[in-house]
Parts: structure tokens; C-alpha cells; sequence
């Protein structure tokens, strides 16, 4: 069964700060691996998708890199905002039924101003 | 484009009483929709999830079921609600017949707070 683990639990640096977040999986047979932004209170928005085949997505100054093999992710922001704290939540899709979506405990982030 | 509405964004409720929380999907045809629990410092735990019309898969053993009256529309429902059910609840939908390479998009969420 996969299992999604991240690490650090919570984070917080000072404004300005390139930061990595990361995520690791058990099993490498994965369809693609999604990070999601949580906001307080909020739904989930999708920040980047990555499929099995790629290496690396990405929007802005959000770059998420995937190495199958290794089973890991990582989120990497660059000069972190204020605005960019929030709950980092990793997911990864695996297996052939509809419900195989997992999800890690999340990365609470902290940004100083 | 593709949108996803749930409502309503807060509910709170006596222990007992019935409940409703509803989502739709615009935008897209035959998607897979899901119903989410997220309890206050802890990960989400998928409670149904739902391949078409009026088929529902239940994941855990609860108090909740779901209904799938068309397309689009989801229903999280409960007969009599527990404290046990307080949490925070979100929809989400995924490209159905396209395959497994398609992300999921969530809804804005419902607070539901049982008293």
C-alpha cells in the first residue's frame, strides 16, 4: 500500500528565502504526483502536476522536481512571500483503481516578513 | 473551463439532526467525483468516491453515504449526525474516462461543526 510521508512537518523561514519542501512515497509505481496549496480554513488548490514520465514542473517560483526511482519530491519556492504561507500537501496517484490517490500529513509553512 | 462548486461553506448542527452538503461540476462530463474528511491536525481520509451515475464506493464504515443523482452532483448525506461527524469536508473530481493521468481539482470545503 502507498504511503506519503513529508518532511518538515512545519517550517518557517524569513522573507525572502528559497526554501525546499519535501516528499517521499514507498512505492515508485506512481501515475503522477500532484502538490496542493492549503490556506487555513480553504480548500485545496493545485499548485503542480507532475506525470510518472516527467522530471520537473514548473509555475512561477514554484519549481517540483520527481525522481521515480528514489520514490521523492521535492517543491522548491523561490524567494518566499509572506503570502506564500500556507499548508503543503503532496499527493501521489498510483494503482488502477479510482480511489488510488494518496495524500502526506502536509508541510505547514511560515514566512516572516 | 472546468469549476467546482460545494455549498455551504459552514454548517453547524445539533447532535441528531439530518445533513446535506452538495457539489456540482461544470465544465466536464462523466468525471470521478470524491467526498473528503479532514479533521483538525490530521491528513485527509477519503470517505466515497463515485465513477458515474448512482455508483458509490464507501471507503470507511460511517455514520455519512453519499448519492450520485446525476452527472455532475454529488450529496454527502447523514440520517442522525455525532459529534464524531464535526470536521471539515471537501469535494473533489478527476477526469473520468480520460484515465489516470489527470489531477484532482477540490472545492472551497464545508465546516461542518456538530453540537
Amino acid at each position: 500500500k502507498q504511503e506519503v510521508t513529508q518532511i518538515p512537518a512545519a517550517l518557517s523561514v524569513p522573507e525572502g528565502e528559497n526554501l525546499v519542501l519535501n516528499c517521499s512515497f514507498t512505492d515508485s509505481a506512481i501515475y503522477n504526483l500532484q502538490w496542493f496549496r492549503q490556506d487555513p480554513g480553504k480548500g485545496l488548490t493545485s499548485l503542480l502536476l507532475i506525470q510518472s514520465s516527467q522530471r520537473e514542473q514548473t509555475s512561477g517560483r514554484l519549481n517540483a522536481s520527481l525522481d521515480k526511482s528514489s520514490g521523492r519530491s521535492t517543491l522548491y519556492i523561490a524567494a518566499s512571500q509572506p503570502g506564500d504561507s500556507a499548508t503543503y500537501l503532496c499527493a501521489v496517484r498510483s494503482g488502477s483503481n479510482n480511489n488510488d490517490m494518496r495524500f502526506g500529513a502536509g508541510t505547514r509553512l511560515t514566512v516572516k516578513p | 473551463s472546468q469549476t467546482i462548486h460545494q455549498w455551504p461553506a459552514t454548517l453547524v448542527q445539533p447532535v441528531g439532526s439530518p445533513l446535506s452538503l452538495e457539489c456540482t461540476v461544470e465544465g466536464t462530463s462523466n468525471p470521478n467525483l470524491y467526498w473528503y474528511r479532514q479533521a483538525a491536525g490530521r491528513g485527509l481520509q477519503l470517505l466515497f468516491y463515485s465513477v458515474g451515475i448512482g455508483q458509490i464506493s464507501s471507503e470507511v464504515p460511517q455514520n455519512l453515504s453519499a448519492s450520485r443523482p446525476q452527472d455532475r452532483q454529488f450529496i454527502l448525506s447523514s440520517k442522525k449526525l455525532l459529534l464524531s461527524d464535526s470536521g471539515f469536508y471537501l469535494c473533489a473530481w478527476s477526469e473520468g474516462y480520460r484515465g489516470l493521468n489527470y489531477g484532482y481539482t477540490f472545492g472551497s470545503g464545508t465546516r461542518l461543526t456538530v453540537v
